[in-house]
């Protein structure tokens, strides 16, 4: 049973580029989160994806942009790249539950660098 | 405006002894309150998580302590191993609404633990 898996692991990328970033969620999984976490600092969440739509979105620009597919795979984008965006990208995914009380299950991050 | 507060920033314990995370919450409609454990370049893996209606949960070494009318929680690590030698983050989220679902995770800055052989 495949985990959380996310493409690619590293990039390199320049101030004012775009990035695409993936993400395939855990088999049965629904719903996909993002985070950005900074180094030595905890995960700030981007936004949320359930049923193709953006559930919930951080305290992030609109530079940052996300698209969820049929089969619940995701993208993040992120426009016009500041040296700040530079982190570890994390795609969590979950089972949307009436409870909420549902785990994220993480996958191992995209390292973006901005030069 | 940070909403989980988590102590201490560091922490060394010996092999065999007990670690204790600390972590402090104001927003009273975080209802689920789960723990992570980050190794270098991996992704944060669940550990262990808690409902406000519970006061303790413990699951093998690993053991959360709520304290709901002071808006706190814990991590206590018993018997500590080396290879509990991580980053240990706390974290919360809400209920989304009547539709299911919960908000996005809330997360502390984390704990750079090290289990001293």
């Amino acid at each position: 049973d495949a985990g959380v898996t996310q493409s690619p692991t590293h990039l390199i990328k320049t101030r004012g580029q775009q990035v695409t970033l993936r993400c395939s969620p855990k088999s049965g999984h629904d719903t996909v989160s993002w985070y950005q976490q900074a180094l030595g600092q905890g995960p700030q969440f981007i936004f949320q994806y359930y049923e193709e739509e953006e559930r919930q979105r951080g305290n992030f620009p609109d530079r940052f942009s996300g698209h969820q597919f049929p089969n619940y795979s995701s993208e993040l984008n992120v426009n016009a790249l500041l040296l700040g965006d530079s982190a570890l990208y994390l795609c969590a995914s979950s089972l949307r539950l009436l409870s909420g009380r549902q785990p994220q299950h993480f996958g191992d991050g995209t390292r973006l660098s901005i030069l | 405006q940070q909403q989980v507060k988590q102590s201490p920033q560091s922490l060394i314990v010996q092999k065999g002894g007990i670690s204790i995370i600390n972590c402090a919450y104001e927003n009273t409609a975080f209802d689920y309150f789960p723990w992570y454990q980050q190794f270098p370049g991996k992704g944060p893996a669940l550990l262990i998580a808690i409902r406000p209606d519970v006061s303790e949960k413990k699951e093998g070494r690993f053991t959360i302590s709520f304290n709901k009318s002071a808006k706190q929680f814990s991590l206590h690590i018993m018997d500590s191993q080396p290879g509990d030698s991580a980053t240990y983050f706390c974290a919360a989220s809400r209920r989304a609404g009547s539709g299911g679902g919960a908000d996005g995770l809330t997360f502390g800055k984390g704990t750079h633990l090290i289990i001293q052989p």
